[in-house]
């Protein structure tokens, strides 16, 4: 079945830690997107890409940085200069274009030790 | 980029249509309306989207005004499984991100 696969499901990172979190499509999606999802609010669009190598920074990039280096694949990663970490991260992927919905995965669950 | 009021919360008997509505007054002329759910720790689901005609799939019916001001979202038998938050969300003018509000949390009760 085609989707999007994110891992892990729940992950832990020490003060001053990078980590990364994955994300892959079989989708044959060209756009993709993290957003990060506080507790009782809505999601933030971080980073997005709708080509390999190339991506754009959201609204709230500081403390993120991405990479484009496959099609299928967009993983994040959360630098230790994001002082407020712990949230819900959510990738999506989208045909290009104004009126292609984007399909999300299940997200990852990131917690401060 | 247009914004969307919803309501915080609705209930809905079991069975019973659930009607959801939102208000994008500001929408401009090539911004899309769409619509997705999110069920408690789990990525949103993407549920239908429309621009000016009304839009029905396997899951809901979009009603969307004649001025394009405002919408509503039909789901036309609630079970207890549509219980999640549903966004109403116009698509920004470049098409390549989604601006999501609070939504409205749809209780469906038996």
């Amino acid at each position: 079945d085609g989707g999007i696969t994110q891992s892990p499901k729940y992950l832990f990172r020490k003060e001053g830690q990078n980590v990364t979190l994955s994300c892959e499509q079989n989708l044959n999606h060209d756009a993709m997107y993290w957003y990060r999802q506080d507790p009782g609010q809505g999601l933030r669009l971080i980073y997005y890409s709708q080509i390999v190598n190339d991506f754009q920074k959201g609204d709230i990039a500081e403390g993120y940085s991405v990479s484009r280096e496959k099609k299928e694949s967009f993983p994040l990663t959360v630098t230790s200069a994001q002082k407020n970490p712990t949230a819900f991260y959510l990738c999506a992927s989208s045909s290009l274009g104004s009126n292609q919905p984007q399909h999300f995965g299940d997200g990852t669950r990131l917690s401060i030790l | 980029d247009a914004k969307t009021t919803q309501p915080p919360s609705m209930d809905c008997a079991e069975g019973r249509a659930a009607n959801l509505p939102c208000n994008h007054s500001t929408i401009s002329g090539n911004e899309y309306v769409y619509w997705y759910r999110q069920i408690h720790s789990q990525g949103p689901q993407y549920i239908i989207h429309g621009l000016k005609n009304n839009e029905t799939n396997e899951m809901a019916s979009l009603i969307i005004t004649e001025d394009r001001k405002s919408s509503t979202l039909i789901l036309p038998h609630a079970t207890l499984r549509d219980t999640a938050v549903y966004y109403c969300i116009v698509s920004n003018q470049a098409g390549t991100a989604l601006i999501f509000g609070k939504g409205t949390t749809l209780s469906v009760s038996s």
